[in-house]
């Protein structure tokens, strides 16, 4: 079955800085790659996804880059803010009932 | 607009006793999951329902038995509480399959001791 590696676990940078976060999948059927963030507390939300058919996806300060041939996807977020402290995960799944799988989170933190 | 519903929040149980976790949507989505959040290890699938009449076992199934009660409604029970099951249980629903956006519920925080 699928299995996505995400990197780093830990991410600090200071305020107005970019942060990038990357995860690598295994499955090359799998052809949507949501992210979701989870603020302390707090239930996970979807914040932006792509799909394979797509190389790179934009709204506002986020990100996300898809590289099919290496299966690896990002997320670049710019101008970091301290709103944007959280639990980021990212996830992959296939076409068909098959459901999505994730990441084991990367926790960012914005410095003020 | 309550999106998707879980009780309870909280549990306190002793090793061995038995709970149902309890989750409804009322988007009319078609699939809903259960998931479980440990520290370091993301979300885990434990079960889920592509369809009503249907459950199919995640990657940590046991310990656990589901029920999808009807296309709203999708149960989580354990027969037998061991103090690994601690940990915040998510439900969550998509309108199809897993390409689409997951909704999930506030979590539920159990604790076996």
């Amino acid at each position: 079955g699928e299995n996505v590696e995400q990197h780093p676990s830990t991410l600090s940078v200071q305020e107005g800085d970019s942060a990038v976060i990357k995860c690598t999948y295994s499955d090359s059927a799998s052809n949507y790659f949501p992210w979701y963030k989870q603020e302390l507390g707090k239930r996970p939300q979807l914040i932006i996804d792509i799909r394979s058919n797509v190389g790179e996806k934009k709204d506002q300060r986020i990100a996300v880059t898809l590289n099919k041939t290496a299966k690896h996807f990002s997320l670049h977020i710019t101008e970091t803010q301290p709103e944007d402290s959280a639990v980021y995960f990212c996830a992959a799944s296939r076409p068909g009932n098959t459901p999505l799988v994730f990441g084991k989170g990367t926790r960012l933190s914005v410095i003020a | 607009n309550a999106g998707v519903t879980q009780t309870p929040k909280f549990q306190v149980l002793k090793t061995g006793q038995s709970m149902t976790l309890q989750c409804a949507q009322d988007m009319n989505h078609n699939s809903m999951y259960w998931y479980r959040q440990d520290p370091g290890m993301g979300l885990r699938l434990i079960y889920y329902s592509a369809s009503e009449g249907t459950t199919d076992k995640g990657e940590v199934p046991n310990g656990y038995n589901v029920s999808r009660l009807n296309k709203r409604e999708f149960s989580l029970r354990l027969e037998s509480a061991a103090p690994s099951q601690t940990s915040v249980y998510f439900c969550a629903s998509s309108e199809y399959d897993g390409t689409g956006e997951l909704f999930f519920g506030e979590g539920s925080r159990l604790t076996v001791l």
